[in-house]
């Protein structure tokens, strides 16, 4: 059972970039996936939910409006398009398992997570 | 949205002995089900996060048993019994109740 980011990189501001999370080791349609961000010198920062069935996505205010997750169950693979990036987009990117449904959200806990993708935002 | 704290932002350990760190959330993290919608990670350098404990008591799967996690409504406590080297790195409650998701600040534990 995994995830595993990629697409992370150098961008100018302005610009756009798309991470993907390839996952494996389960029926990747039974589960949600998050994306979390972690900033240089910063906490955890939670960006985006998409649902098992790609009909709900949530978005932390921060990204809303520029920032788009969507699902490719033929390719067990989520993408986080970010448009109009900007210098503090720049963070390690995380995807990460949902589990549990105790509550609206139906995400008692994130777990696996991958190994992050750089993304620096940098003219 | 809701607002997480964690106290002490910082806690110098001593192996063998005892820890405890808090988080409290700005609204009550209890569901109409009675679940506490919170979940504690650990970050250690260099590493991807890990889950310890979810719905505020549950150990998952491989977690040592000198993790446990407490506390109902606002206040929530993370213990380890007794802290090991390897349980170096900064502690997240983050609360799963609803979007958005919210972390706390992190506590930073290490060795004295």
């Amino acid at each position: 059972v995994q995830v595993v980011e990629s697409g992370g990189g150098v961008v100018q501001p302005g610009k756009s970039l798309t991470l993907s999370c390839a996952a494996s080791g389960f029926v990747f349609n039974n589960y949600g996936i998050h994306w979390v961000r972690q900033a240089p010198g910063k906490g955890l920062e939670w960006v985006a939910i998409i649902w098992y069935d790609g009909q709900n996505k949530f978005y932390a205010e921060s990204v809303r409006g520029r920032f788009a997750i969507s699902r490719d169950d033929s390719r067990n693979t989520v993408y986080l398009e970010m448009n109009s990036l900007r210098d503090e987009d720049t963070a390690i990117y995380y995807c990460a398992r949902a589990n549990g449904c105790s509550s609206g959200v139906c995400s008692d806990w994130l777990d696996p997570w991958g190994q992050g993708t750089l993304v620096t935002v940098s003219s | 949205d809701i607002v997480m704290t964690q106290s002490p932002l910082s806690l110098p350990v001593t192996p063998g002995e005892p820890a405890s760190i808090s988080c409290r959330s700005s609204q009550s993290l209890l569901h109409i089900n009675g679940h506490n919608c919170l979940t504690w990670y650990l970050k250690k350098p260099g590493k991807s996060p890990e889950v310890l404990i979810y719905l505020g008591s549950n150990r998952t799967s491989g977690v040592p048993d000198r993790f446990s996690g407490s506390g109902s409504g606002t206040d929530f406590t993370l213990k380890i019994s007794r802290v090991e080297a390897e349980d170096v790195g900064i502690y997240y409650c983050m609360q799963t109740l609803q979007n958005p998701l919210t972390f706390g600040p992190g506590t930073k534990v290490d060795i004295k």
